[in-house]
């Protein structure tokens, strides 16, 4: 156990509607990550926020957007759901949000589309 | 932009055999890390052993190795006395080292690891 959550485990949902995955870090991280895990695009790297301020942006889509809370858990919002954004997301969590922080990984949310 | 391939898709060993995965990066940082994640069945992603990119001596943690060759942008993972329990997908990802890239993983493809009995 990582000591990172993340809700739903699992989530089916239909086309064009909206998901809303969330991430709570270990104690004491303050920043979290979010990776998408898809057979097409393999492990991708989408957003990072560092207490509550965006990091680093990778591919993440204009459809999906993010954000952490003042209590350091962070939400990932997927909008106009298509069957291609099925896959496994997952959060991590670090220590800091520079230098080297090893990233402890969530066990994900695995979200189908249909 | 940085990459991470692994060129083998499966690899297969005999149980108590060593096997050995391949990752080459592209980068033209000097300073970053690299890292070999286990992926099981259960999709839990668990890191297997790092190395820092200044360091020359390559990182160990008991049965896994790796020969870190900065020059040629290889980072291969050796796993030694192979157990049923290693059965996984295996990632090699990058980490810059430069503040402004954040501390995103760049992940390669992955590769199946089988361990035959």
């Amino acid at each position: 156990d990582s000591g990172v959550t993340q809700t739903p485990k699992h989530l089916i949902t239909a086309t064009g509607q909206r998901v809303t995955l969330r991430c709570s870090p270990r104690s004491g991280d303050l920043s979290v990550y979010w990776y998408q895990q898809s057979l097409d695009q393999g492990l991708q790297f989408l957003i990072q926020y560092y207490n509550g301020e965006e990091r680093a942006k990778g591919n993440i889509l204009e459809r999906f957007s993010a954000q952490q809370f003042p209590d350091l858990h962070s939400e990932l919002n997927l909008s106009s759901l298509e069957l291609g954004d099925s896959a496994l997301y997952f959060c991590a969590s670090s220590v800091t949000g520079q230098g080297y922080a090893e990233q402890y990984f969530g066990p994900g949310t695995r979200l189908t589309v249909t | 932009a940085q990459t991470v391939t692994q060129s083998q898709p499966e690899m297969s060993v005999q149980e108590a055999e060593t096997v050995t995965l391949s990752c080459t990066y592209d980068t033209s940082e000097s300073d970053y890390y690299l890292f070999w994640y286990k992926q099981p069945p259960s999709r839990q992603m668990i890191l297997v052993i790092r190395q820092e990119a200044y360091k020359q001596q390559n990182a160990t943690e008991n049965r896994f190795s790796v020969n870190f060759q900065k020059a040629a942008k290889s980072f291969s993972l050796k796993i030694s006395d192979s157990q049923l329990g290693d059965a996984a997908m295996y990632f090699c990802a990058y980490r810059s080292a430069t503040i402004a890239a954040g501390n995103k993983l760049t992940f390669g493809g992955g590769t199946r690891v089988l361990v035959k009995p």
